[in-house]
């Protein structure tokens, strides 16, 4: 168990549906990271929260936003689902937030959400 | 723009040694980091170099050259339970304040008896 809490687990719904995926960030970590991972592709990186405050912006759809609420747990909102957003979805956690001199921001990631939009 | 650049398959023998490159173009860099991932599981962080030089943490090392935007994972006395991808990641240069990691496509390892 890593410490990173991701609900659902799985989850299979129709094309234009929409779902949230939540996540509980490991005890301590402040940063919250998703990334999408499809078949066959790397980990693509979404966003990123820290302390409630978003601090980077990746590949993200319009149709898909993201929030983290004052007790640091973050939500990943996916709307008029296309079968292309079938992936594995992963929050990942970390104490970092921005650079800093001691090095390595490590990412401690949940066990996804395995996504099926049908 | 930013790019990682890692095979996508590599296959070796169990007990061997088996080297994973990388190549990145990225701005503003703050370290190679590497990433296993077991089939359908969560990655899990194995290494990191700042600096040039080699790092070892057991069985596992990993280098980096900052003048050839190249680093290595090196992966001795192989065992079946190697089997897996493998990723190299770089600070993502849509971080803007942040600190989020691009990673390369994967190398899948297959470790064979």
């Amino acid at each position: 168990d890593s410490g990173v809490t991701q609900t659902p687990k799985h989850l299979i719904t129709a094309t234009g549906q929409r779902v949230t995926l939540r996540c509980s960030p490991r005890s301590g970590d402040l940063s919250v990271y998703w990334y999408q991972q499809s078949l066959d592709q790397g980990l693509q990186f979404l966003i990123q929260y820290y302390n409630g405050e978003e601090r980077a912006k990746g590949n993200i759809l319009e149709r898909f936003s993201a929030q983290q609420f004052p007790d640091l747990h973050s939500e990943l909102n996916l709307s008029s689902l296309e079968l292309g957003d079938s992936a594995l979805y992963f929050c990942a956690s970390s104490v970092q937030g921005a650079p800093s001199p001691s090095g390595a921001n490590v990412l401690t990631f949940g066990a996804g959400s395995r996504l099926t939009v049908l | 723009g930013q790019s990682l650049e890692q095979p996508s398959e590599v296959t070796a023998v169990e007990g061997a040694i088996v080297q994973i490159n990388c190549t990145y173009q990225t701005s503003g860099f703050y370290g190679l980091s590497w990433y296993q991932q077991h089939d359908g599981g969560a990655p899990t962080f194995l290494s990191y170099n700042a600096l040039d030089g080699l790092e070892e943490t057991g069985r596992f090392s990993s280098f980096l050259s900052r003048s050839d935007s190249y680093g290595y994972l090196l992966l001795q006395e192989l065992q079946m339970k190697d089997s897996a991808s493998y990723f190299c990641a770089v600070r993502s240069s849509n971080s803007n304040s942040g600190y989020a990691l691009n990673f390369g496509k994967g190398t899948s390892l297959l470790v064979t008896p």
